[in-house]
């Protein structure tokens, strides 16, 4: 079973910083099945990136992703307002064919 | 547009069932590479993926939970149910269905429901 391990826990940052989220798995994970989800309050997640690097539809492109193998990052070029969540990494593989990362809380310093 | 809708009770009591529906609009499930799965997450914590249906029928469902449940599709309804046995207060959720579509964002879930949430007590 792949894990996925996100860190920092928290990461607090002030709007216009440049905020820089890591997922770690714990096996090779294939750069195609690397996604990127936002969490708001109270909202369902939201896909920001696929395939490790490419944005989904109508995301900013202050949002970018890297990495291959088992290292992976997110990140946020210049932060706004309204980008402060909860961040999840999750990777499509075999059994269990999805996994999630613990999640990583972006808040305001 | 795509939009998914999960509906089902809101309080179950431990050992019932849950039967939960997801109603979808904006895609079709006999499309070859869609997918709908079901995703959990209890308060406060992280998301966990339940299982899984591909247009084919295919079915895949997360080795923990596997003995506790099924998913099923009803194309003419566009409709997924997921059902799961013998429900625990630990299962107490937000319950979410969300769309895949291999051919556009392999692996990853593109467009969620709003969730549901299920308390299990007695």
């Amino acid at each position: 079973e792949i894990v996925l391990t996100q860190s920092p826990g928290t990461l607090s940052l002030s709007p216009g910083e440049r905020a820089t989220l890591s997922c770690r798995a714990s096996q090779s994970v294939s750069s195609s099945y690397l996604a990127w989800y936002q969490q708001k309050p109270g909202q369902a997640p939201r896909l920001l990136i696929y395939g490790a690097s490419s944005r989904a539809t109508g995301i900013p492109d202050r949002f970018s992703g890297s990495g291959s193998g088992t290292d992976f990052t997110l990140t946020i070029s210049r932060l706004e307002p309204e980008d402060f969540a909860v961040y999840y990494c999750q990777q499509y593989g075999s059994s269990p064919e999805y996994t999630f990362g613990q999640g990583t809380k972006l808040e305001i310093k | 547009q795509i939009t998914l809708k999960e509906s089902g009770p809101t309080l179950v009591k431990p050992t019932q069932t849950l039967t939960l529906t997801c109603t979808f609009s904006g895609f079709s499930l006999s499309t070859s590479g869609v997918g709908v799965g079901w995703i959990r997450q209890p308060p406060g914590k992280a998301l966990e993926w339940l299982a899984l249906i591909y247009w084919d029928d295919d079915k895949r469902y997360s080795p923990s939970l596997k003995s506790r449940l099924t998913i099923t599709k009803d194309t003419s309804k566009n409709q997924v149910v997921l059902t799961m046995t013998n429900m625990d207060p630990v299962d107490t959720a937000t319950y979410y269905c969300a769309h895949q579509s291999a051919g556009t964002t392999p692996g990853a879930f593109d467009i969620w429901g709003q969730g549901t949430m299920v308390t299990v007590s007695s």
